[in-house]
């Protein structure tokens, strides 16, 4: 079945610092879609990518949906300690509402 | 608009028993889907409904199973609980382009 390996694994920055994750996939996705985790919470929504090469921000967040459309990276800007959680990636088919997650991306950061 | 709601949010069960969890989506969505996340796995698709009827599956036991109603509530069921089956249950609706998640369920089963 499709796959998706999310990297890096765990992150351990300090405040103010940038960050940057990435998915890629062995298939192609038609959507994108990047989601946080707090613990003992479902995922939250972050940002939603639809077009091959599509650059979409939400505040200090960027993702992009890449060309191969195999692949999707997320960059957190001038991160604060609410920042921290689990990031996911998510690949979506044409059809059905199926999401394929990665593994997840834990950030920590230290204020 | 009233997000995506499930309940219980936390349950303890024994192995051998049943359970049944609940969600309604957010109004005006006709699509549940249902995912299972453990440490070990991470999020795993279960299955979806659109308008009550099961559109995909995943790769789960028949133990598991849902249904979806004509107000698009959604349950799952999991008969037969065995320990590995311990996991938050996440339940998420969907519009036309996205998803949105519940808070979940966090099932223990001992």
């Amino acid at each position: 079945g499709q796959q998706l390996n999310q990297s890096p694994q765990s992150m351990f920055i300090q405040e103010g610092e940038d960050v940057s994750m990435n998915c890629t996939s062995s298939s192609i996705f038609n959507t994108w879609l990047w989601y946080k985790q707090d613990p003992g919470e479902g995922p939250v929504l972050l940002i939603a990518l639809y077009k091959a090469g599509e650059l979409t921000s939400n505040g200090r967040l960027t993702a992009q949906f890449g060309i191969t459309r195999k692949d999707s990276f997320l960059n957190i800007s001038a991160s604060i300690p609410s920042d921290v959680g689990i990031y996911f990636c998510a690949g979506k088919e044409t059809s059905g509402s199926r999401l394929t997650f990665g593994e997840g991306t834990q950030l920590t950061v230290n204020p | 608009k009233a997000g995506v709601t499930q309940t219980p949010r936390y349950l303890i069960k024994t192995r051998g028993q049943q359970v049944t969890l609940s969600c309604s989506p957010i109004s005006g969505h006709r699509s549940v889907s249902w995912y299972q996340q453990t440490p070990g796995q991470g999020l795993q698709f279960l299955f979806e409904y659109f308008s009550e009827t099961q559109r995909n599956k995943g790769n789960f036991p028949g133990r598991f199973s849902g249904r979806q109603f004509s107000n698009s509530r959604s349950e799952m069921n999991v008969s037969t609980l065995e320990l590995g089956d311990s996991a938050l249950y996440l339940c998420a609706s969907s519009g036309e382009k996205t998803q949105y998640f519940g808070p979940g369920t966090r099932l223990l089963v001992l």
